[in-house]
């Protein structure tokens, strides 16, 4: 399974772009890139996935490297509302452990007033 | 609305009860997961079920128990064996393959 490795903590400024890296050097060709962001004491949240082109949905953006071993997580125009912890998951494909999605300690994302 | 219902929200354990979370979902989804949270740590991965009437052991099953005799139903039970059971648990659902995740909102559980 790809590993994931991620800042623990990262601040922004609201109003401006987060940007949340996320490296995973191992990944094989066949393994998708997830984004779930978790609010304190809820349930993670989807927000965005991609495989090898960059994605963007009316949340966020994905950008994936050319060699497909690191990542970028853009958030456009920070709130306060996206202070959360970010997860960034490579999703194991066609094991015998099922669709499992490995969370790690994600980063923890501070938007500052 | 679809969505995925966990309950109750808080629950209080006595040292040596079993004590049963429910999770359900009304999405149609094939897969339930169910998960544990530590204050500060990831998710770890308990039991999950691709189908109905099957469910698999995740990385920490020990002292939990399982049963997935409906589509719509994946409860978790915390068994006396299981050591510190105090966490977040959160379940969640998804079509399966090549799909992401539908989390509920957790259950925290106390053991008093």
């Amino acid at each position: 399974d790809a590993k994931t490795t991620q800042p623990t903590s990262m601040d922004c400024a609201e109003g401006r772009a987060a940007n949340l890296p996320c490296n995973h050097s191992t990944i094989s060709g066949n393994e998708y890139v997830y984004w779930y962001r978790q609010i304190h004491s809820q349930g993670p949240q989807y927000i965005i996935h991609g495989l090898k082109n960059n994605e963007t949905n009316e949340m966020a953006s994905l950008i994936i490297t050319e060699d497909r071993k690191s990542s970028t997580l853009i958030l456009p125009h920070a709130t306060l509302r996206d202070t959360a912890v970010y997860y960034c998951i490579v999703r194991v494909a066609g094991s015998n452990t099922g669709n499992q999605f490995y969370f790690g300690t994600g980063t923890s994302l501070t938007v500052i007033p | 609305d679809g969505g995925i219902t966990q309950s109750p929200k808080y629950l209080f354990r006595k040292e040596g009860q079993n004590v049963t979370l429910s999770c359900e979902q009304n999405l149609n989804h094939d897969a339930m997961y169910w998960y544990r949270q530590d204050p500060g740590q990831g998710l770890r991965l308990i039991y999950y079920s691709q189908i109905v009437n099957d469910f698999q052991k995740g990385d920490i099953a020990e002292g939990y128990s399982v049963s997935r005799e409906k589509k719509e139903s994946f409860p978790l039970t915390v068994t006396s064996a299981q050591k510190n059971p105090t966490a977040f648990y959160l379940c969640a659902s998804s079509f399966g393959v090549n799909y992401g995740y539908t989390f509920g909102s957790g259950t925290r559980l106390t053991v008093v």
